[in-house]
Formats: structure tokens, sequence, C-alpha cells
């Protein structure tokens, strides 16, 4: 299965950019890049998710290396509310093989914030 | 839409005890799964299910039973509760598998003891 590496914690100041990195040295030519994030108690939630070329949404931006070894999530104005734990997860195909593909979480990143 | 729902929120049993943790999403998505999250860790994939009638095993199914009868409804039985199933529990749903986002339910938080 395709690994990624993450760092175990990163800080920011509230309204600056955040880059939180990625290294995924082995992954595959179909293998899709995710990016979920867990607030406090809860669950977590979809953040962004890309192949190859990089990609934005309301919540953040996802930039993808030339060589997809690698890919950083940026968040363009960091909030309080944005303190969490970012996963970086590749997709692994299940043993029911074809389409069907599950999601291995990692330990992650724990962003905070500071006011 | 509710999307996805957990019931019970917290649960505590005493070891041997068997229980079922259900999960329900009102979105008609075709894949289900359940994974369980122990303190200062990530989530690991317990069971999933790519549809009615097809499930297959995570990363740490043992001590868990599942089944899919219904697209909406995918319980997780504990056959004989053991204090290392000590954990939060989280259901998520989505369309399809990998390409696709999940969706978390807010989870069940069980003790045993």
């Amino acid at each position: 299965d395709a690994k990624t590496t993450q760092p175990n914690s990163m800080e920011s100041n509230e309204e600056e950019p955040v880059h939180l990195p990625c290294n995924h040295s082995t992954i595959s030519g179909t293998d899709y890049i995710h990016w979920y994030r867990q607030l406090p108690s809860q669950g977590p939630e979809y953040v962004i998710h890309g192949l190859t070329s990089n990609v934005n949404n309301r919540m953040a931006s996802l930039a993808i290396a030339e060589d997809r070894k690698s890919s950083t999530l940026i968040l363009h104005r960091a909030t309080l509310r944005d303190a969490a734990v970012y996963y970086c997860i590749l997709r692994d195909e299940g043993n029911s093989g074809g389409s069907n593909y599950k999601l291995t979480f990692g330990k992650g990143t724990l962003l905070t914030v500071n006011p | 839409n509710a999307g996805v729902t957990q019931t019970p929120k917290f649960q505590v049993l005493k070891t041997g005890q068997s229980m079922t943790l259900q999960c329900a999403q009102d979105m008609n998505h075709e894949y289900m799964s359940w994974y369980r999250q122990d303190p200062g860790m990530g989530l690991r994939l317990i069971h999933y299910s790519v549809g009615a009638d097809i499930t297959d095993q995570g990363e740490v199914p043992n001590g868990y039973n599942v089944s899919r009868s219904t697209t909406e409804d995918f319980p997780l039985r504990l056959l004989s509760a053991a204090p290392s199933q000590t954990s939060v529990y989280f259901c998520a749903s989505s369309y399809r598998g990998g390409d696709y986002e999940q969706y978390f339910g807010p989870g069940t938080r069980l003790t045993v003891t």
C-alpha cells in the first residue's frame, strides 16, 4: 500500500497562510491524493483531493508536485476554526478490486493556530 | 438530508457483553465503512461495504461483524466486548469508493470495563 509521511505538528498564526506538506514517494499513477481534517471531538471532514493538477475549492488549495511524490495543502488565511488534525491519504485498492477503494488514515499533522 | 447518523453517542459495556452500533445514511451512497480511533491515533478501518449484501474486511476486523441488508444501514456488531475495543467509532459513507468524498458521522464513544 502506498504510504504518506506528514509532520506530527505545525503551528501558525491567525490570518496567515499555512502550508501543510505530505510526502508520498511510492504513489502509483492512478492514486488520488485526499486531504481530510478532524476538529476536536468530531468526525473527519473532507477538505480536498486531486490527481495531477493543482486544485482549489472554498476551503483550501492542493499543490501537487510534478513527479507526484509530494503535495502541499494550503490554507490561505488560517482561522482559529482551522485548528485540527490534517490527514493526507492515498487511495488503497480494496479486496474487491475494480473501482472499489478504501482510504487508509495515518496519524496526520496537528495544526495549532495562534490568535 | 440528515447525512450520516450514528447511535448511540456514548455506551459503556461490561466485558463479554454484546451490542450493535447503528449507522444510517440518507444520501443513497453505495459505499459505507466503519473506523475506530484510539486516543492519539489516526483512524483504522474495521469493515467496509461497497453495496447491499457486499462487505469486506479492513485493517482491524477481529471481534466485529457487519452486514448490509439495505443501502441505508450498516450496523457494526460486537459479539463479546473486550477492554481492547474501548475506542471512538466512526461510520462513513460515500457515493463510490476512494475517488469520492467520504462523509463521516459524529461518532460513538464506547467504553468496555
